[in-house]
């Protein structure tokens, strides 16, 4: 699976926009971004996907740039309860490889009131 | 609709000893995974069970062992615990075949070994 490069820290405004970049620079044809994120001391949740056109669903949207090289998540209006490390993972989807994710360090979201 | 149930919550074991975590996975899904969350570091994958076998394994030793059961549920055991596994253990599931289809998690096992 291609790596990813995320921002360590982020700071966002309560009821503002937050902006989540990933870079996936060796990302093939058959992969999917992936976003999920980990609220302290829970499991991770998944947040959305894409391959290769934009996608929004009652959490976020996912813009991905149409070399498909680096993605974007967008929180439209950040909450408190939006604070987490949010992670962003390639992989290959369908057959049997569809348990295995590869988490880097993530991005530490924190929503300032 | 319950999603993916982990037991223990919390856990301290001693070194040397042995351990067994409990999941049981999302309904509908069929296929379990065990991952391995150090502090401040990602998840970790360590095995994925289907048709109650092991089907593919991350770099984890021997040491680590797991089980499917005919109700899709799973379990991971740990022989001969050392401080380093001191760690939060996820359980995911998912649907096998599923294109694109997103994994969904516990909220984990806290392991302390003393």
């Amino acid at each position: 699976d291609a790596k990813t490069t995320q921002p360590p820290s982020m700071d966002c405004a309560e009821g503002r926009a937050a902006n989540l970049p990933c870079n996936h620079s060796t990302i093939s044809g058959n992969e999917y971004v992936y976003w999920y994120r980990q609220i302290h001391s829970q499991g991770p949740q998944y947040i959305i996907h894409g391959l290769k056109n934009n996608e929004t669903n009652e959490m976020a949207s996912l813009i991905i740039t149409e070399d498909r090289k680096s993605s974007t998540l967008i929180l439209p209006h950040a909450t408190l309860r939006d604070t987490a490390v949010y992670y962003c993972i390639v992989r290959v989807a369908g057959g049997g490889s569809n348990y295995k994710l590869t988490f880097g360090k993530g991005t530490l979201l924190t929503v300032n009131p | 609709d319950a999603g993916v149930t982990q037991s223990p919550t919390h856990l301290i074991k001693t070194r040397g000893q042995q351990v067994t975590l409990r999941c049981s996975p999302k309904s509908g899904h069929d296929t379990v995974s065990w991952y391995q969350q150090a502090l401040g570091q990602g998840p970790q994958f360590i095995f994925q069970y289907y048709e109650e076998e092991e089907r593919q394994r991350g770099n984890f030793p021997d040491r680590f062992s797991g089980h499917q059961f005919p109700n899709y549920s799973s379990e991971l055991n740990v022989n001969a615990l050392l401080l380093g596994d001191s760690a939060l253990y996820l359980c995911a599931s998912s649907l096998y075949g599923s294109v694109s289809s997103p994994l969904h998690f516990g909220n984990g096992t806290r392991l302390t070994v003393t």
